[in-house]
C-alpha cells in the first residue's frame, strides 16, 4: 500500500458544478499537506498549502484536512473548462520535509 | 521569465547515450530537486540538495547521478540511457525546511 492514495480518475463534471478531490494517507506523521495542479505539458503548479488539520479557502478553492481520519480533500466552486487538468496532493513530516506525493486525478469539466 | 528553468524541453536518444538534463533557478532557493513522472506511477523522487555540498538519493537513483554545480544549478544524468528511463523529468526548488516546492516544465525524454 502506498503512502499517500489518491484515485487517478478521470472524473467528468459539466461547467458550474461543485467538484470534489480526495486523498487518503497512511503515516500520521505528516503535518503539511499540499494541492498542486498540473496542466498538460506544464510543471505542477502550488494551489494550497496548509499546516495540520482545518480548512483553508481561496477563492473557488477550499482546501480540508482531516488527520483523525488521515483524509484530505480540495473543492472546486463553480468549476470551469479552465479547471480541466491534473491535480496531484503531496503531503509531508516535520522530519524531512520531503513530501509524498499522491498519483493524481486527472479532471475533466466540460461546458 | 520562468522561476525555475529546465532544458532541454525534449530529447529524443538511443539506448546507450549518455545524456544531462540542466535546471537552473532564480528564485534563490536553497534546496533542489529532481524528479521522474509516469503514467500512473506518479512523481518519484530521483535526487535531491539542500545546499551546494549536500546530495542525497532519493526513491530512484540508480541510472542516474546529479551534480551541483551553484546554488542555482542542478544537473541530471543518465550515464548510459536505457528505454525504462522514457518519463518527463521534472525539476524542483523549495526555500527553508517547510516550505512547499516550486517545479519547472519539465524535460520529455525518449530513449529508443
Amino acid at each position: 500500500q502506498k503512502e499517500v492514495e489518491q484515485d487517478p480518475g478521470p472524473l467528468s463534471v459539466p461547467e458550474g458544478a461543485i467538484v470534489s478531490l480526495n486523498c487518503t494517507y497512511s503515516n500520521s506523521a505528516f503535518q503539511y499537506f499540499m494541492w498542486y495542479r498540473q496542466y498538460s505539458r506544464k510543471g505542477p503548479e502550488l494551489l494550497m498549502y496548509t499546516y495540520s488539520s482545518g480548512n483553508k479557502e481561496d477563492g473557488r478553492f477550499t482546501a480540508q484536512v482531516d488527520k483523525s481520519s488521515k483524509y484530505i480533500s480540495l473543492f472546486i466552486r463553480d468549476s470551469q473548462p479552465s479547471d480541466s487538468a491534473t491535480y496531484l496532493c503531496a503531503m509531508s513530516s516535520g522530519g524531512s520535509y520531503i513530501p509524498t506525493f499522491g498519483r493524481g486525478t486527472s479532471l475533466i469539466v466540460h461546458p | 521569465d520562468a522561476d525555475v528553468t529546465q532544458t532541454p524541453r525534449n530529447r529524443i536518444t538511443k539506448t546507450g547515450k549518455r545524456i544531462m538534463l540542466e535546471c537552473s533557478q532564480t528564485k534563490g532557493h536553497d534546496r533542489m530537486y529532481w524528479y521522474r513522472q509516469d503514467p500512473g506511477l506518479g512523481l518519484r523522487l530521483i535526487y535531491y540538495s539542500f545546499d551546494v555540498k549536500d546530495i542525497n538519493k532519493g526513491e530512484i537513483s540508480d541510472g542516474y547521478s546529479v551534480s551541483r554545480q551553484a546554488q542555482a544549478k542542478f544537473s541530471l544524468s543518465l550515464e548510459s540511457a536505457i528505454p525504462n528511463q522514457t518519463a518527463l523529468y521534472f525539476c524542483a526548488t523549495s526555500d527553508l525546511a517547510f516550505q512547499p516546492q516550486h517545479f519547472g516544465d519539465g524535460t520529455r525524454l525518449s530513449i529508443l
